[in-house]
């Protein structure tokens, strides 16, 4: 059973589009996270939801938002798409926000924006 | 710069031997976590060793923690060639857990 899931895999798309990615975690986990990975592999955290907070990396810019639907989903929905925003997205879930808790990741998005 | 970072920043070894990936980060910590990610995949969680813990085991797997020199270690003893891929330590970057900072990461290639 996928415990993470993300869709699309791959998301080909021209500048200045508006895509969502979904994410949906069936592991009963309270926190779910979105994640960036550049081209040189460095991961970095945009988002943290976890029972209606959310927790935003000051340096995201807002054409992302993240959307949760219910406690199961948290899908990302990028706005005017520019180059720089090509990368691996990945979705990751915890039990719950403390440290501590492991985080179990999505298989991940690979957005190309041409 | 990252909270955490790995060096190497690319290992290359052969089956059996033992690798070792290390791990500095610059500010205090309550946890630091290993993860593993193989090419085209998520990340994996491999290992948490807590702040008042100095070492721990996994099966193949040893970390240690060594809070006055900010630094952790990853030990892989008698690796195969499954061992291949990314290897990246993270640490928390506040006190609630929810912001948590990743390394660029070790790659390790392990040939057979």
């Amino acid at each position: 059973d996928t415990a993470v899931s993300q869709t699309p895999k791959y998301l080909v798309t021209q500048m200045g589009n508006d895509k969502s990615i979904k994410c949906e975690q069936n592991l009963g986990h309270d926190t779910m996270y979105w994640y960036k990975q550049d081209s040189k592999k460095f991961l970095k955290i945009m988002f943290s939801y976890n029972n209606k907070e959310l927790i935003i990396n000051e340096t995201v810019p807002n054409r992302f938002s993240p959307k949760s639907p219910d406690k199961a989903h948290l899908n990302l929905h990028i706005n005017s798409l520019e180059l720089g925003d090509s990368a691996v997205y990945f979705c990751a879930s915890s039990q719950d926000g403390r440290w501590g808790n492991e985080q179990f990741f999505g298989p991940g998005t690979r957005l190309t924006v041409l | 710069s990252q909270q955490g970072e790995e060096d190497p920043q690319a290992l290359s070894i052969q089956e059996g031997e033992n690798a070792t990936m290390n791990c500095s980060y610059k500010t205090s910590i309550n946890n630091l976590q290993w993860y593993r990610q193989n090419s085209g995949r998520g990340l994996v969680h491999l290992i948490l060793i807590r702040s008042n813990e100095r070492e721990k085991h996994s099966g193949r797997l040893r970390v240690t923690l060594d809070t006055s020199k900010k630094s952790s270690s990853l030990l892989i003893t008698a690796s195969r060639a499954a061992d291949t891929a990314s290897y990246f330590c993270a640490t928390d970057a506040d006190n609630y857990g929810q912001n948590f900072v990743f390394g660029p990461g070790t790659r390790l290639s392990v040939l057979p």
